[in-house]
């Protein structure tokens, strides 16, 4: 597609289940992110994929939060064990490398709900 | 580590008129970029303009220009005659540009919000 898709664009899910996002990223880029936005707040950085590789997932908040990066393309971020304070939009870039501003690219969020 | 701060949770503005978004930042980064994203109520993330901490030249994009002063650390986001479609949450980041690259994670700020009055 033309730009970066996420997929569930909502979720609800119960408090110790396990959920599951994907990325698409636009096709070509080499970098992907995935930040997660409070109601109302900033951007809090996760973890950056270049490639396959994650150079950076000093973001991550707890050994409940992993991703992987497959074939330089979809990515999935995975919450174990659900919490309450997980409930948030997470938020996908990516962006290309080499390019002169290296501006991210976001997709439209997956919104979290744990209850 | 670099942080971000937009001191302005809310700002008013009449449509037509001019209105400055603040942004100051702090990075120990010798060469670093800024970026300010508008993200109306619909939740999707647009990129508006850039400045790179080496540019000679503030950046301007349309109506959009960065008031840019390296000294005091500030990136100032200018829009002129402002639209009511300018009513969104908009957030000052930025990003070291280590060895040149234009790749890596953004560090934004808490956002401000805009609301243009008719």
């Amino acid at each position: 597609g033309a730009g970066v898709s996420q997929s569930p664009s909502n979720k609800v899910t119960e408090k110790g289940k396990d959920v599951e996002l994907r990325c698409d990223p636009i096709s070509g880029h080499t970098a992907l992110y995935w930040y997660r936005q409070s109601l109302g707040q900033g951007l809090e950085f996760l973890i950056y994929f270049q490639g396959n590789s994650a150079p950076d997932k000093s973001g991550l908040p707890s050994d409940r939060f992993s991703a992987e990066r497959t074939g330089g393309s979809v990515s999935t971020l995975t919450i174990q064990r659900t919490q309450q304070e997980d409930s948030a939009v997470y938020l996908c870039a990516s962006s290309f490398y080499g390019s002169g501003t290296g501006e991210l690219f976001f997709g439209e969020g997956s919104r979290l709900t744990v209850l | 580590a670099q942080k971000i701060t937009q001191t302005q949770p809310g700002m008013f503005v009449q449509e037509k008129e001019a209105v400055t978004l603040d942004c100051t930042y702090d990075t120990s980064d010798p060469s670093y970029g800024l970026f300010w994203y508008k993200q109306p109520s619909s939740g999707e993330m647009i990129f508006l303009i850039y400045q790179g901490s080496y540019d000679q030249q503030n950046a301007t994009e349309g109506r959009y220009s960065l008031n840019f002063q390296k000294a005091r650390k500030s990136a100032n986001l200018v829009i002129s005659a402002s639209q009511l479609g300018d009513s969104a949450m908009y957030f000052c980041a930025m990003r070291a540009n280590a060895g040149g690259t234009s790749y890596g994670k953004l560090t934004f700020g808490q956002g401000t919000i805009l609301t243009v009055h008719p």
